[in-house]
């Protein structure tokens, strides 16, 4: 099956700095991704929607200057959090959609953000 | 306004002991109805797409159903491992004129031994 990884895992950061994640999907190229945020015991909630080699489409009320995403090839796609906030301190989860596939999507394992 | 709405928020069952999740949808422009299983701290895992009404897919204990404004995720004899949180996802046209995935919050299922 299709397989999506992330990194980090976990990251811990001081508030004001910024942190980058990752997404790759590793077995399939992927033109969509979607970035998504969790709290606990609360559904996902899709930030943004990430074609490759153009400008990310943010959902209503995500701050695009603070969640800056790049989908630079594929199989790649980072957000970065800029000047992180205790409240940023979340879930962050990506998907990919398999190109050409039937719009399933495949999920990353996950990164936990502790901003301190 | 779009919605995604499942039922019920929480479900314990023994084991063996069989029963149903609900996910009601209100959207427009349906294109394809996604079920899927999260572990606490990791990411969903794919269970099923849907795509048409009357379509049913099935996994090993797991059998998704759909209708024009709801599908149904059967769990015939549970057991302890299938305990999770069972998640439904409709992706369909937005506002903007692109389609967009619309999660539930998700039916939370602890099967008992």
């Amino acid at each position: 099956g299709a397989v999506v990884s992330q990194h980090p895992s976990r990251v811990i950061c001081k508030s004001g700095t910024s942190v980058k994640i990752e997404c790759r999907s590793l077995d399939f190229q992927a033109t969509t991704m979607f970035w998504y945020r969790q709290f606990p015991k609360q559904s996902l909630m899709l930030m943004a929607t990430s074609n490759e080699g153009s400008k990310a489409t943010y959902e209503q009320g995500v701050e695009k200057d603070k969640f800056l995403i790049n989908h630079a090839s594929l199989t790649l796609s980072t957000l970065t959090v800029t000047s992180a906030h205790p409240e940023d301190s979340s879930f962050y989860i990506c998907s990919a959609s398999v190109a050409g596939g039937q719009e399933t999507q495949y999920f990353g394992p996950g990164t936990r953000l502790l901003v301190l | 306004e779009d919605q995604v709405t499942q039922s019920p928020e929480a479900l314990r069952l023994q084991e063996g002991e069989s029963s149903s999740l609900n996910c009601s949808y209100t959207v427009s422009g349906l294109r394809g109805l996604f079920w899927y299983r999260q572990d606490p701290g990791k990411g969903p895992e794919f269970l099923f797409t849907l795509y048409s009404a009357g379509e049913e897919k099935e996994k090993e204990r797991l059998k998704a159903t759909l209708t024009k404004k709801e599908s149904f995720l059967h769990i015939t004899a549970p057991k302890p491992e299938d305990s999770a949180t069972y998640l439904c996802a409709v992706r369909h046209l937005a506002s903007g004129g692109s389609y967009i995935p619309t999660f539930g919050r998700g039916t939370s299922l602890i099967v008992h031994p």
